[in-house]
């Protein structure tokens, strides 16, 4: 069975500061998809990003950069000079690629921005 | 119109009593999911149903039940609810890959 890690409960930064969202992940499949998702207040999910295991290139959206690594079993987000608006709790998941596989997902990192 | 509805959006009840939250979908997929949200745990998957004849139980199925009554619609049901089944639920379709999860903005519920 699959399982994700997020160490982090909760983050306090201050506006401006650059800020990383650890994940660790575990599965014996070679093939899986990982998955970022934002919660804000509100309380809607707001998908991020979606990697393929095979794809360990870095990525980055704007101020948002993700780090796989196969190597550590580790898919990290970044967000670059923080905003009060990302200010979420923030959801790491994982899918493997068997077509019977479902969502799982890790506890989830609280990001306190303030201002 | 939201691609996954899900309603109530809020709903105060009291323990013992039966409830009935709905998930609808638009978006055409044979998977929907029932994941239950508590502060610090993240979300656990209650049941999740492949077609329209398929069920499963999920990590914390116990206490409730699930019908699907067509592609489009899924149900999760309290048959007595207590208090520790205050939560955040969330229904959620997807591909028939696994892939594209789309999520409804999901119900609040609170058990008194």
């Amino acid at each position: 069975a699959q399982k994700v890690t997020q160490a982090q409960t909760e983050i306090s930064v201050v506006e401006k500061e650059d800020v990383t969202l650890d994940c660790v992940y575990e599965t014996r499949d070679t093939t899986y998809y990982l998955f970022w998702y934002k919660q804000p207040p509100s309380g809607e999910l707001v998908f991020l990003i979606r990697r393929n295991s095979f794809d360990e290139q870095n990525e980055i959206s704007g101020r948002y950069s993700w780090n796989f690594q196969k190597s550590t079993s580790s898919f990290n987000f970044t967000i670059t000079a923080s905003q009060v608006v990302d200010s979420a709790v923030y959801f790491c998941a994982l899918i493997l690629n068997s077509g019977y596989s479902t969502l799982t997902f890790g506890k989830g990192t609280m990001l306190l921005v303030s201002p | 119109d939201a691609d996954v509805t899900q309603t109530p959006r809020n709903r105060i009840t009291k323990t013992g009593k039966r409830i009935m939250l709905e998930c609808s979908q638009t978006k055409g997929h044979d998977r929907m999911y029932w994941y239950r949200q508590d502060p610090g745990l993240g979300l656990r998957l209650i049941y999740y149903s492949f077609d329209v004849k398929d069920i499963n139980k999920g990590e914390i199925s116990d206490g409730y039940s699930v019908s699907r009554q067509a592609q489009a619609k899924f149900s999760l049901s309290l048959e007595s609810a207590i208090p520790n089944q205050t939560a955040l639920y969330f229904c959620a379709t997807s591909s028939t890959g696994g892939f594209g999860y789309t999520f409804g903005s999901g119900t609040r519920l609170t058990v008194v």
